[in-house]
């Protein structure tokens, strides 16, 4: 079946713009994470969800950052008023018990967003 | 708290040559372990996991033992490829039984390998 997608693949925006990026995870998993890969702090937790809800958002940086499921599939990462900081690669993952008793992660292509 | 760290690459190797990539952790209970790996314009795939000490996962040619007395889950291939060419990651996850426990990764190690 298909993975996990995401898009866009590429972004670029100007610093101060909102950008929306979205992820489509595996049919059936109900969990879903995101995930932030820069070079200066390697691979970084955002949020989770699970079902339509958030339990762990401990990641999100900063109130710019922000995270909606519905449906209890498709996702989307909001970033308000960019910053040149927030330029990374944006991962994202879902997960289901694989009849081992573990979960395991199911990662997307990432959306690479570069902030002028 | 937990935390993964993992040898700083570049590693450069030769075709045939034993790649060895060293990763230790710190962890409170008993953690999965895994290694990810990310070839060049792909996504992170799973390499292989060990769930408690002492196992050994293993795929594609890779292992690596979860060595609980060293905290220790090094990446060995007796024989690389120049299609391993990627970045290794390691990472473990406190609750691997339970949705939604985040990994946590190292920085990864970046993997040269030339005919």
């Amino acid at each position: 079946g298909a993975g996990v997608s995401q898009s866009p693949s590429n972004k670029v925006t100007e610093k101060g713009k909102d950008v929306e990026l979205r992820c489509d995870p595996i049919s059936g998993h109900t969990a879903l994470y995101w995930y932030r890969q820069s070079l200066g702090q390697g691979l970084e937790f955002l949020i989770y969800f699970q079902g339509n809800s958030a339990p762990d958002k401990s990641g999100l940086p900063s109130d710019r950052f922000s995270a909606e499921r519905t449906g209890g599939s498709v996702s989307t990462l909001t970033i308000q008023r960019t910053q040149q900081e927030d330029s990374a690669v944006y991962l994202c993952a879902s997960s289901f018990e694989g009849g081992t008793g573990l979960y395991e992660q199911y990662f997307g292509p990432g959306t690479r967003l570069t902030v002028t | 708290g937990n935390s993964v760290t993992q040898m700083e690459g570049p590693v450069t190797l030769s075709e045939e040559a034993f790649l060895t990539i060293n990763c230790t952790y710190t962890a409170t209970g008993y953690p999965s372990l895994f290694w990810y790996v990310q070839y060049p314009g792909e996504g992170l795939q799973l390499l292989l996991k060990a769930t408690k000490a002492d196992d050994k996962g293993s795929n594609k040619g890779f292992e690596a033992t979860y060595r609980k007395e060293t905290t220790s889950f090094h990446l060995e291939k007796g024989s690389v490829q120049v299609s391993d060419s990627a970045v290794y990651f390691c990472a473990l996850t406190p609750h691997a039984n339970q949705a939604g426990t985040a990994l946590i990764f190292g920085k990864g190690t970046t993997l040269s390998v030339s005919s």
